[in-house]
C-alpha cells in the first residue's frame, strides 16, 4: 500500500486564489518532508524541507511568502500556494525520508495544479 | 552547483532487448535513488544506492553505482511493454534525503 498519501491529486483554480496541498506519511513519523516541482517535461526541482516544529528550509528562487510550509505533526505537511498565478501551474510533489537501517525516500502521489 | 546529468534522453527499444541507462554526477554523492514516473503521477521507488561499487537488483532491473558514487547505471534485461515510463535518478547530497533530480529517460518498448 501508499506510504505517502497526498491530496488533492488535481486542482483547478482560478487566479488569485489560494491552494492547499496535504502531504501525509502513514507508516512512520518523518520530522523532515520534501516539495518538489516538476513542470512539463523537466525533471522534479526541489522546492524546500519542511521540517516538524520549525521554519522550512527554502531553495534559491522559492518565495517563502508565496509557498506556505506548514509542518505541524510528525506525520503531515501541507504546501499553499498562495495568490496563485497561471505561472505557478505545474506538478507539486512530496517526499517523505524514511532514515535508518532501512533508508528510502518515498513518493506522493503528486498533485497536478492548474490555474486559470 | 552540481549537476545529475542523465542519458540518454528517450530509448525506444524491441521487446525482448536488454538496455542501460545512465547518470552521472559532477560531485560524489551520498546516495543515488532510481525512481520510475508516468508524467503527471507519482514515483515508484526503484532502487536506492549508498556504498561506492554497490550493485542491486530487482527482479530485471539492476542498478550499479561506482567506487566514487559520481556514476550509476540501471540495466533492464529483457524488457517488456510494462518497462515503459519515465526513469529518473536522484542523488542524495547529504544524509537529509532532499535529491537532485536528472532530467529523465523516456524508455518506450515495442511489442
Amino acid at each position: 500500500g501508499a506510504v505517502v498519501s497526498q491530496h488533492p491529486s488535481r486542482v483547478i483554480c482560478k487566479s488569485g486564489t489560494s491552494v492547499k496541498i496535504e502531504c501525509r506519511s502513514l507508516d512512520f513519523q518523518a520530522t523532515t518532508m520534501f516539495w518538489y516541482r516538476q513542470f512539463p517535461k523537466q525533471s522534479l526541482m526541489l522546492m524546500a524541507t519542511s521540517n516538524e516544529g520549525s521554519k522550512a528550509t527554502y531553495e534559491q528562487g522559492v518565495e517563502k511568502d508565496k509557498f506556505l510550509i506548514n509542518h505541524a505533526s510528525l506525520t503531515l505537511s501541507t504546501l499553499t500556494v498562495t495568490s496563485a498565478h497561471p505561472e505557478d501551474s505545474s506538478f507539486y510533489i512530496c517526499s517523505v525520508h524514511r532514515t535508518g537501517r532501512d533508508e528510502k525516500l518515498f513518493f506522493g502521489s503528486g498533485t497536478q495544479l492548474s490555474v486559470l | 552547483s552540481q549537476e545529475l546529468e542523465q542519458s540518454p534522453q528517450s530509448l525506444i527499444v524491441q521487446e525482448g532487448k536488454n538496455l542501460t541507462i545512465n547518470c552521472t554526477s559532477s560531485k560524489t554523492l551520498y546516495g543515488l535513488y532510481w525512481y520510475k514516473q508516468k508524467y503527471g503521477e507519482g514515483l515508484i521507488f526503484l532502487m536506492m544506492l549508498q556504498k561506492g561499487g554497490e550493485e542491486k537488483s530487482h527482479e530485471k532491473i539492476t542498478a550499479k553505482l561506482d567506487e566514487k558514487k559520481q556514476q550509476s547505471s540501471l540495466h533492464i534485461t529483457a524488457s517488456q511493454p510494462s518497462h515503459a515510463g519515465i526513469y529518473l535518478c536522484g542523488g542524495a547530497r547529504g544524509s537529509q534525503g532532499n535529491l537532485i533530480f536528472g532530467k529523465g529517460t523516456k524508455l518506450s518498448v515495442k511489442p
